[in-house]
């Protein structure tokens, strides 16, 4: 169980263009889903966090308007990178908050999107 | 200081060798301990997860957690090549809604 999905998983694409990252949770319903990026040798680094139906919380020093996020549904998250640049190729990783028995919510990852942008 | 601090590594081992990882910590909320395991290009895999002090074992693997030295640790026995990734630490303060805070991650080599 709690297994959450990419699409895609690589892309390429010309700067300038933008490019739409989904995130699904497969065999439960997430209260919560969170965007991640990652360089290479480095962690993850959080870059919003989002619940179903309400706008996402960004960290601070992240784009709103450059890295869209929708929590259409309790299944379903979708980060676009608008107006991509090569300084945006990265490893982006989705995860789904799943309320365990505990009371306490324990993230699970989803297999990662590699952005190059050219 | 860093909230969260773990060796980056690489960890060598030969295979069969027990495996001791580690973090340690800064903010004393932290109740909530999480180990993951990422292979190269892949997204991270929860292994083991353990609220407050104490021990848990889970196979080949255990995790301990000690508060009053903000300290935790994943121990590897009869280690595989197969255990070869990066491990990430990681913890957070409260229940319900939980942002993590994640260690940088040790790399680990198992050799056959």
């Amino acid at each position: 169980g709690a297994v959450v999905s990419q699409h895609p998983s690589w892309v390429i694409c010309k700067s300038g263009t933008s490019v739409k990252i989904e995130c699904r949770s497969l065999d439960f319903q997430a209260t919560t889903m969170f965007w991640y990026r990652q360089f290479p040798k480095q962690s993850l680094m959080l870059m919003a966090t989002s619940n179903e139906g309400s706008k996402a919380t960004y960290e601070q020093g992240v784009e709103k308007d450059k890295f869209l996020i929708n929590h259409a549904s309790l299944t379903l998250s979708t980060l676009t990178v608008t107006s991509a640049h090569p300084e945006d190729s990265s490893f982006y990783i989705c995860s789904a908050s799943h309320a365990r028995q505990e009371g306490v919510d324990t993230q699970y990852f989803g297999p990662g999107t590699r952005l190059t942008v050219l | 200081q860093k909230e969260v601090e773990q060796d980056p590594g690489p960890l060598s081992v030969p295979e069969g060798a027990i495996v001791s990882l580690n973090c340690t910590y800064s903010n004393s909320a932290f109740q909530y301990f999480m180990w993951y395991r990422q292979y190269s290009r892949k997204g991270p895999e929860l292994l083991m997860y353990t609220y407050s002090s104490g021990n848990k074992e889970d196979g080949r693997f255990t995790a301990q957690v000690d508060k009053s030295s903000k300290y935790i640790s994943l121990f590897i026995r009869d280690s595989q090549p197969s255990d070869s990734a990066t491990y990430l630490c990681a913890m957070s303060a409260g229940s319900g809604y939980s942002t993590l805070t994640f260690g940088k991650g040790t790399m680990l080599l198992v050799s056959p």
